[in-house]
């Protein structure tokens, strides 16, 4: 059965470091990938997907991720994190059949100034 | 104002008590979703509905109850709740059923189970 692992339960950083979110995917065939952020007190929002192509994908507010087949990861990454970047990341990986998403249990980003 | 709306936003409940949530999504879309997320837990896939026909029932217990009168709408009706239901209830909606796409999420409704 597919499963995603996101190892760390919360992770902090300070303001303009740069930072990188683990994730590991376990899935028999090419997996479609994504990155979702969610906000205290509102709902998921895409960051980026990684369907096919190049490895490296870029999303929304300057995060990107690098698909690595040989290690089942897909990592998020952001060069320089601002403190709005405070939120929960959940990993997510879509099953065969393409209907049911099924998601890490979430990295909370805490942001110090 | 967001693609997927959901009400009420906070909800308390006695275990017998029988009350709905309501999801309505303004993006088109023809498949729509509820996930349970409980604190320190994955979310849950609870149940997908494909152009109004239910295609997924994630062995959810029959105290939940959907509907999906049409492709814009969804409903989640309870009743007899466990204190264990509390949690953050999120309704999403995609393009279609063939996840290739993102998922368009409302800001979800807290229960509380008394």
């Amino acid at each position: 059965a597919q499963s995603v692992t996101q190892p760390d339960i919360h992770i902090t950083v300070s303001e303009g470091a740069s930072l990188e979110l683990r994730c590991n995917y376990s899935y028999g065939a090419t997996p479609y990938l994504f990155w979702y952020v969610q906000s205290p007190g509102q709902g998921l929002q895409l960051l980026l997907k990684y369907f096919s192509g190049d490895t490296l994908v870029q999303g929304i507010k300057g995060f990107e991720a690098e698909f690595k087949r040989s290690q089942s990861s897909f990592n998020l990454r952001k060069p320089s994190v601002h403190w709005s970047d405070a939120a929960e990341y959940f990993c997510a990986v879509v099953n065969t059949g393409g209907f049911k998403t099924i998601f890490g249990a979430g990295t909370r980003l805490f942001v110090k100034a | 104002e967001t693609g997927v709306t959901q009400t009420p936003r906070h909800l308390v409940m006695g275990m017998t008590n029988k009350k709905s949530l309501k999801c309505e999504q303004h993006l088109g879309h023809n498949a729509m979703y509820w996930y349970k997320q409980s604190a320190k837990k994955p979310l849950e896939l609870m149940f997908v509905y494909s152009l109004e026909e239910r295609v997924e029932n994630n062995s959810v217990p029959s105290r939940f109850s959907p509907e999906c009168p049409n492709s814009s709408h969804l409903f989640l009706h309870l009743h007899t709740l466990q204190p264990e239901d509390s949690a953050l209830y999120l309704c999403a909606s995609s393009q279609n059923t063939m996840n290739t796409g993102e998922l368009f999420f409302g800001e979800g409704s807290r229960l509380t189970v008394l």
